[in-house]
């Protein structure tokens, strides 16, 4: 295992159409994070996971957001319903929670979603 | 809300220039990441500081943590292009690994 993965790397949907995307975290850590950035600013913390808890979701965009770590493993986030506004890149990180790691945060490659 | 400000928001320099970004809030840290990110790609960690007037090399960067704890500088000296990018910083209150992220600053490096 040499990073966090997610799939796919770009995604083109039509609006209204109800998209996924999968995450799959370093294999020993227990934290999950989703974030969305758009072009010229910083990521946007969206939601985050402590094993298969989901710990903060109020970050949420909006009801069309959810995400799911079922078994504390992989992470699927979806919008559906999708609306031009949500044509972004969205990012999964990982990190090992204090004690046993120092909880700072590996990012994946990230998903380029484009809503047309 | 945390606020996080980043300065400037875009350099361009040439080759063997050296530079100064900064990271500001109004509030304290708990600690403070600096990442560089790469067009199409998640960002990269390059370095944590948590400790008030921290100073942390990576070779030819240097990266300060205010004395408050409410902000941080990372001067690269002598850039070259493959410095290129986006170089966010990332602070989180309170100790709860939610970091919220500056704006960036791009910054280019030609030959």
């Amino acid at each position: 295992d040499t990073g966090v993965s997610q799939d796919p790397r770009h995604k083109i949907t039509k609006r209204g159409q109800n998209v996924t995307f999968r995450c799959d975290p370093i294999s020993e850590h227990n934290r999950l994070y989703w974030y969305r950035q758009t072009l010229g600013q910083g990521p946007e913390f969206l939601t985050y996971f402590q094993n298969e808890a989901q710990l903060e979701k109020s970050r949420l965009l909006s009801d069309r957001f959810s995400a799911e770590r079922p078994k504390g493993s992989f992470s699927t986030l979806e919008i559906q319903r999708t609306e031009q506004g949500d044509s972004a890149m969205y990012l999964c990180a990982s990190s090992l929670e204090w004690p046993s790691g120092s909880g700072e945060q590996f990012f994946g490659p990230g998903t380029r979603l484009t809503v047309l | 809300t945390q606020l996080l400000e980043q300065s400037p928001q875009f350099l361009s320099i040439q080759e063997g220039e050296n530079l100064t970004v900064y990271c500001n809030s109004s509030s304290v840290f708990s600690s403070l990441q600096w990442y560089r990110q790469e067009p199409g790609e998640g960002p990269v960690l390059l370095v944590t500081v948590v400790t008030g007037g921290e100073v942390k090399k990576l070779k030819r960067l240097t990266f300060q943590f205010g004395d408050a704890r409410k902000d941080s500088s990372l001067h690269i000296t002598a850039a070259q292009p493959g410095d290129t990018g986006l170089y966010l910083c990332a602070g989180d209150w309170g100790g709860s690994y939610i970091p919220t992220f500056g704006r960036g600053t791009s910054l280019i490096v030609h030959p």
